[in-house]
């Protein structure tokens, strides 16, 4: 069964409003969660790492402002994009590191913004 | 800055043949690395992976091998099937092995029957 849990699967939203996608680390508690974005027919790029307890730490050129990072507990991470643009659809993916330091994603979230 | 890219966007083979994606990284620091398949809207899904102290590991009809002299990494995947075909992706972990991953373009499989 699924390890990571993403919520929702697939999201249209409106430009200008704000939509959160939700990732559940459902067989251990993780401090450390991670945000990936993936545009069409392209790889897997970085946007932050979620810590539990603390800031977000994010990667060169993702604004903080935009996509707000929430790591509330020890099994969930909430990626919020506000104000969302079109350019902003894509294909978002958490994911989960493990014991023995293995990575497990989620199943991704599609967001389209109309 | 760090990088892990693939050599070829596309390979086609045919259904039985054996098929090698090939990557290449270039942080040499980087000490784990993971071959990962994407199906079509779905999540990367873990294939294989390998430290850097070895050179060669197998898995069930998958074998990844790691050549750190030239910083190559590549996929073989034996008697390829129609349910190989997904884009496949190799990543590298930042120093430390953190979680935090650095993804390589991706390569698309395409297997004929």
């Amino acid at each position: 069964g699924a390890v990571v849990s993403q919520h929702p699967s697939r999201v249209i939203c409106k430009s200008g409003t704000s939509v959160k996608i939700e990732c559940r680390s459902l067989d251990f508690q993780a401090t450390t969660m991670f945000w990936y974005r993936q545009f069409p027919k392209q790889s897997l790029m970085l946007m932050a790492t979620s810590n539990e307890g603390s800031k977000a730490t994010y990667e060169q050129g993702v604004e903080k402002d935009k996509f707000l990072i929430n790591h509330a507990s020890l099994t969930l991470s909430t990626l919020t994009v506000t104000s969302a643009h079109p350019e902003d659809s894509s294909f978002y993916i958490c994911s989960v590191r493990g014991p023995g330091n293995t990575i497990y994603f989620g199943e991704g979230s599609w967001l389209t913004v109309v | 800055g760090e990088s892990v890219g693939l050599h070829l966007p596309t390979l086609s083979v045919q259904e039985g043949d054996n098929s090698i994606i090939n990557c290449a990284y270039s942080n040499s620091a980087s000490d784990y690395f993971i071959w990962y398949k994407q199906e079509s809207g779905k999540g990367p899904q873990f294939i294989i992976d390998i430290r850097s102290n070895m050179d060669k590991r197998q898995g069930q009809r998958v074998t990844v091998l790691l050549n750190k002299t030239v910083k190559h990494l590549s996929l073989q995947i034996a008697a390829t099937q129609p349910g190989d075909s997904a884009v496949y992706f190799c990543a590298e972990t930042a120093a430390g092995n953190t979680g935090k991953l650095i993804f390589g373009q991706g390569t698309t499989l395409q297997v004929k029957p």
